[in-house]
């Protein structure tokens, strides 16, 4: 595609529910980075993919998050047992490959704004 | 962990004035990268700067690297409404290909 699709846009959920975020990112992008954005905090990293791989998970706060990524394209976030501090934006990011996006950038989705209530 | 400390948090300013943020390490970056984020969007490169001491202007924005790599500001001349938004600096953290990003400096120009 021509950007980052992330999906849905928008999600309520109750505490305890399971959720799971998506994320397309542009065709032939082969880095695809998860992170969580609080309100007036920066951006923290969840998890980065290469391929399908995930070289670094280290971001991921509790092991109710997880994170696939299939045929070197989607990912997808799922988070288990939602809690009130989950409440947050989740933004995926793209680059061609790992370093380039040193150089040219990171392409951001609009991310999905996740509410537990 | 590398972190990047970005100031002011806040900043609301008239249209047609000038202002800088900065953004400090203690660590050295091999390069460093300025975003703009508005609500409801994803963050939006605006720059790379890769070499201390290095300049680099995009209109009416102009970037600067320090001389160490250590620490980077932007300034702008004249601001404009449509400059408002949350401005983001981001480096490799550890050596890595991950970006780790500043809290960022949240800009309001009224008009």
């Amino acid at each position: 595609g021509a950007g980052v699709s992330q999906s849905p846009s928008n999600k309520v959920t109750e505490k305890g529910k399971d959720v799971e975020l998506r994320c397309d990112p542009i065709s032939g992008h082969t880095a695809l980075y998860w992170y969580r954005q609080s309100l007036g905090q920066g951006l923290e990293f969840l998890i980065y993919f290469q391929g399908n791989s995930a070289p670094d998970k280290s971001g991921l706060p509790s092991d109710r998050f997880s994170a696939e990524r299939t045929g070197g394209s989607v990912s997808t976030l799922t988070i288990q047992r939602t809690q009130q501090e989950d409440s947050a934006v989740y933004l995926c990011a793209s680059s061609l490959a790992s370093g380039q996006g040193l150089v040219y950038g990171y392409t951001f989705g609009s991310g999905t704004r996740l509410t537990v209530v | 962990t590398q972190l990047l400390e970005q100031s002011p948090q806040f900043l609301s300013i008239q249209e047609g004035e000038n202002l800088t943020v900065y953004c400090n390490s203690s660590s050295v970056f091999s390069s460093l990268q300025w975003y703009r984020q508005e609500p409801g969007e994803g963050p939006v490169l605006l720059v790379t700067v890769v070499t201390g001491g290095e300049v680099k202007k995009l209109k009416r924005l102009t970037f600067q690297f320090g001389d160490a790599r250590k620490d980077s500001s932007l300034h702008i001349t004249a601001a404009q409404p449509g400059d408002t938004g949350l401005y983001l600096c981001a480096g490799p953290r550890g050596g890595s290909y991950i970006p780790t990003f500043g809290r960022g400096t949240s800009l309001i120009v009224h008009p």
